[in-house]
């Protein structure tokens, strides 16, 4: 156990619509990033905060938006839902300045 | 882009040491190499991370050749519960983001 959580761990939805992704760090880790797994691009970054603030951006599209809330967690918005964004979704959180990133469990999101 | 070359995939006897392979020609000097591990469609755990020395802890042992070109993850007595696929990751400078690159497949057979 990482101690990194996501909720929810399935979920399932229509092309088109808006979900939410929800992920709380380990305790005491200040920096909050988000990767996609899909079958053929592999693990992606897409975002990572620090502290409340947007630090870096990957490969996210525009209809992808997330923050940090003042309590650490995060949460990443898809919206406008796609087939193609069908895929594993995955937390990290690191303590800055800390090269190691410690994964959640991911949400697996199907889109039909 | 990836900047790390790893094997497809590599099976290894319940009990032997598996030797894992990584090239990574390119890196920088102050560009750490880490090591994370999936296992079936689980959240990558991290392994080992190092610089230039070799590392070793209580999962694996990470051995940097000494023009850091290249190095080798060490599982010393690979169990059937390390059968999944091994990333081999250089971090990006000046910035935390783990750039994944197809890995190996790491198959651990009886």
């Amino acid at each position: 156990d990482s101690g990194v959580t996501q909720t929810p761990k399935h979920l399932i939805t229509a092309t088109g619509q808006r979900v939410t992704l929800r992920c709380s760090p380990r305790s005491g880790d200040l920096s909050v990033y988000w990767y996609q797994q899909s079958l053929d691009q592999g693990l992606q970054f897409l975002i990572q905060y620090y502290n409340g603030e947007e630090r870096a951006k990957g490969n996210i599209l525009e209809r992808f938006s997330a923050q940090q809330f003042p309590d650490l967690h995060s949460e990443l918005n898809l919206s406008s839902l796609e087939l193609g964004d069908s895929a594993l979704y995955f937390c990290a959180s690191s303590v800055w300045g800390e090269e190691t990133q410690y994964f959640g469990p991911g949400t697996r999101l199907l889109v039909l | 882009d990836a900047k790390t070359t790893q094997p497809p995939s590599m099976d290894c006897a319940e009990g032997r040491a598996a030797n894992l392979p990584c090239n990574h020609s390119t890196i920088s000097g102050n560009e750490y190499v880490y090591w994370y591990r999936q296992i079936h469609s689980q959240g990558p755990q991290y392994i080992i991370h190092g610089l230039k020395n070799n590392e070793t802890n209580e999962m694996a042992s990470l051995i940097i050749t000494e023009d850091r070109k290249s190095s080798t993850l060490i599982l010393p007595h690979a169990t059937l519960r390390d059968t999944a696929v091994y990333y081999c990751i250089v971090r990006v400078l000046n910035t935390d983001k783990l750039i994944f690159g197809t890995g190996t497949r790491l198959q651990v057979f009886p």
